[in-house]
């Protein structure tokens, strides 16, 4: 595997349910990023982890609870969401959150969750 | 509050017919300016990163520029394969980033 991966591709559940969303990255990067990209909206950031310490929580309702292991890993838990949050959630890396030449964040293909 | 703007929202373009993508944007201390293609589906892949004002890259048919207020995606003679929605992004603090809406490309043969 190369780049960023994330698991599943595609998730449908329903309000009541548990799920989680998983991403892996292969690029030995010290940061990770979870995004929301709703359609006609821009990419929403929610949480930043550096170093597995979570460092921005971007005002996320507590239905959704990221999880960071270790620098390679990324979760993010789901639990009674509302149908308002179906959308692509993409995972990204960079090497480190301080912004310079050549840490550029890279995205993994997303997830792309329904919840009826 | 930042503010990125990108214009227009969608753009038709004949293969080979060039033209340019535009992202204003408001910011207090700006860090970096991205380019991101993101194709339908997939997560959006990294074309460039400017710094300063004044500093140009390129790329196959894409060129982009940086003024202080805003940058350009130039795409000379394009083909059907440059279709895609190309996103803009700006960094003020840490690596978090601020998108715009994005311009939704289509070069038809």
């Amino acid at each position: 595997e190369t780049g960023v991966t994330q698991t599943p591709r595609h998730l449908v559940m329903g309000m009541t349910n548990k799920k989680s969303l998983k991403c892996e990255q292969h690029l030995g990067h010290n940061a990770m990023y979870w995004y929301k990209q709703s359609a006609k909206k821009p990419l929403e950031l929610m949480f930043v982890y550096s170093l597995e310490e979570r460092v921005e929580n971007n005002s996320v309702p507590s239905r959704f609870s990221p999880e960071c292991p270790n620098s390679s890993h990324l979760f993010l838990h789901l639990h009674t969401l509302q149908p308002e949050d179906s959308a692509l959630y993409l995972c990204a890396s960079s090497q480190e959150i301080i912004p310079k030449p050549y840490n550029e964040q890279f995205f993994g293909p997303g997830t792309r969750l329904t919840v009826l | 509050e930042d503010q990125v703007t990108q214009s227009p929202e969608a753009l038709r373009l004949q293969e080979g017919e060039s033209s340019s993508l535009n992202c204003s944007y408001t910011v207090s201390g700006l860090r970096g300016l991205f380019w991101y293609r993101q194709d339908p589906g997939k997560g959006p892949e990294f074309l460039f990163t400017l710094y300063s004002a004044g500093e140009e890259k390129e790329k196959e048919r894409l060129k982009a520029t940086l003024t202080k207020k805003e940058s350009f995606l130039h795409i000379t003679a394009p083909k059907p394969e440059d279709s895609a929605t190309y996103l803009c992004a700006v960094s003020t603090g840490y690596s978090t980033l601020t998108f715009g809406k994005g311009t939704m490309l289509l070069v038809s043969p």
